[in-house]
């Protein structure tokens, strides 16, 4: 598959902590794209990232791009009730048409 | 606000009876995606138009089909639904294409029950 795998599935912390997600994916892209979607909703882009780049910030999120490991990682810092989501990447693959191809999810529960 | 709409938020449809769901954009974007996802799976994406140009993807059954009669208006038409087809149907818009760093703004998504 060439979508993008994501690790860990689910997560559980404690609100202030800190979250860490992390995407995987086998091909070479030409951008990468974080989202997330509360339960029975639709998605909400957080941040792109292209592959010329290397780490990327907004408010409180982190996302970090090596394209020799082929990965990414998004931190969310200072964590609240309110970041309990799905936490999607998705992938727009080189030559691979002009379509996102979105990751399996890491669910985030971030208790009080 | 400038927003993706679709309606209805929640369908309910038989076996093998068609169903249209839509989406409305007032974002005047000028790319439409429709995508499925079912429980606890990544969003899989059946065809998108730009402008008019309709864009089918290589998997996506023929039971499925779309309809775009203006900028604003797209339309998912499943012909027959079968029980497999019960999912959450999201619609989403972006500017340009993926491939130009455009990212997509999404609609709530209409949750598609079928009895």
């Amino acid at each position: 598959s060439q979508q993008g795998e994501e690790d860990p599935q689910a997560l559980s912390i404690q609100e202030g902590e800190n979250a860490t997600m992390n995407c995987s994916y086998k091909t070479s892209i030409n951008n990468l794209q974080w989202y997330r979607q509360n339960s029975g909703r639709g998605l909400v882009h957080l941040i792109l990232i292209r592959s010329n780049e290397r780490e990327k910030h907004s408010g409180r999120l982190r996302v970090t791009l090596d394209t020799s490991k082929k990965s990414s990682s998004l931190l969310i810092t200072a964590s609240r009730a309110a970041d309990t989501a799905s936490y999607f990447c998705a992938i727009k693959l080189t030559g691979g048409g002009n379509k996102l191809t979105f990751g399996t999810g890491t669910q985030l529960k971030v208790e009080l | 606000d400038a927003m993706v709409i679709q309606n209805p938020r929640y369908q309910v449809t038989q076996f093998g009876k068609p169903v249209t769901l839509s989406c409305s954009q007032t974002l005047n974007h000028n790319v439409m995606y429709w995508y499925q996802q079912k429980s606890s799976q990544a969003p899989k994406l059946l065809f998108h138009y730009y402008d008019k140009d309709f864009n089918n993807e290589a998997d996506t059954p023929d039971n499925f089909q779309s309809r775009r009669p203006n900028t604003s208006f797209c339309f998912l038409d499943i012909r027959s639904p079968g029980l497999g087809d019960a999912a959450m149907y999201l619609c989403a818009t972006s500017r340009g294409l993926a491939g130009n760093y455009n990212e997509q703004f999404f609609g709530p998504g209409t949750r598609l029950t079928v009895l």
